[in-house]
């Protein structure tokens, strides 16, 4: 089983809809979880973390973390064409070395 | 703001050439990392320093060294370059205290030929 997996899409939204990327990871004992953007042929920056079971809302960004089910979702309200980029999910291994592994991203794309 | 900066945006090197990647941050940031970034194959972390003159190996790290001299600069050095180190390399900081929460620079493409 992947440490971090994601399904690579992309993923078509239209406009104004909602966006839902999702995230599976296998180390249960897992206790921080993040979620980057990158747009094409730019670096990765942090949107979202997530340290408890339930939902964090900033603005329209959603991080939803289920641990119990070792999963972690991001939605994104009222989708706009500049939220299209590769979404990563992150999640630290206390398995190993407590680094985080990324996931190999959604490529999401908003449809104006 | 936050400040990551990487030496060069593109590199074209030949086989067996000795390669330097350069990272420099303005965070005053004890951790710092290098990673390359594949098609395919995601992020992929290849060391890291929690401080001055310390490193740990990451998860890809045969034919990498690295050198961290001074807080806010951390090395990347191909010893002798290979076509399957081809890749995008991103060098990555953060805090003591938020060490997951990282701060990328802008990548270095190289190609080697």
């Amino acid at each position: 089983q992947k440490e971090v997996e994601q399904n690579s899409g992309p993923l078509s939204v239209p406009e104004g809809a909602i966006a839902s990327l999702n995230c599976t990871y296998s180390d249960r004992g897992s206790q921080s979880f993040f979620w980057y953007r990158q747009y094409s042929g730019k670096s990765p920056e942090l949107i979202m973390s997530i340290y408890s079971n339930g939902d964090k809302e900033d603005g329209r960004f959603t991080a939803q973390l289920n641990k119990a089910s070792q999963y972690v979702s991001l939605l994104i309200r009222d989708s706009q064409p500049s939220d299209s980029a590769t979404y990563l999910c992150a999640v630290n291994r206390m398995n190993r070395d407590d680094k985080i592994i990324f996931g190999k991203g959604t490529r999401l794309h908003i449809l104006p | 703001d936050v400040k990551v900066t990487q030496s060069s945006r593109y590199l074209v090197k030949r086989t067996g050439e000795k390669v330097f990647l350069e990272c420099v941050q303005d965070m005053d940031h004890e951790n710092m990392f290098w990673y390359r970034q594949d098609p395919g194959l995601g992020l992929r972390l290849i060391y890291f320093s929690y401080d001055v003159k310390m490193k740990e190996k990451g998860d890809i790290p045969e034919g990498y060294s690295v050198s961290r001299e001074k807080k806010e600069r951390f090395s990347l050095i191909l010893e002798s370059a290979s076509t399957n180190q081809t890749s995008m390399y991103l060098c990555a900081s953060s805090s003591a205290g938020q060490i997951y929460e990282q701060y990328f620079g802008p990548g270095t493409r190289l190609t080697v030929t």
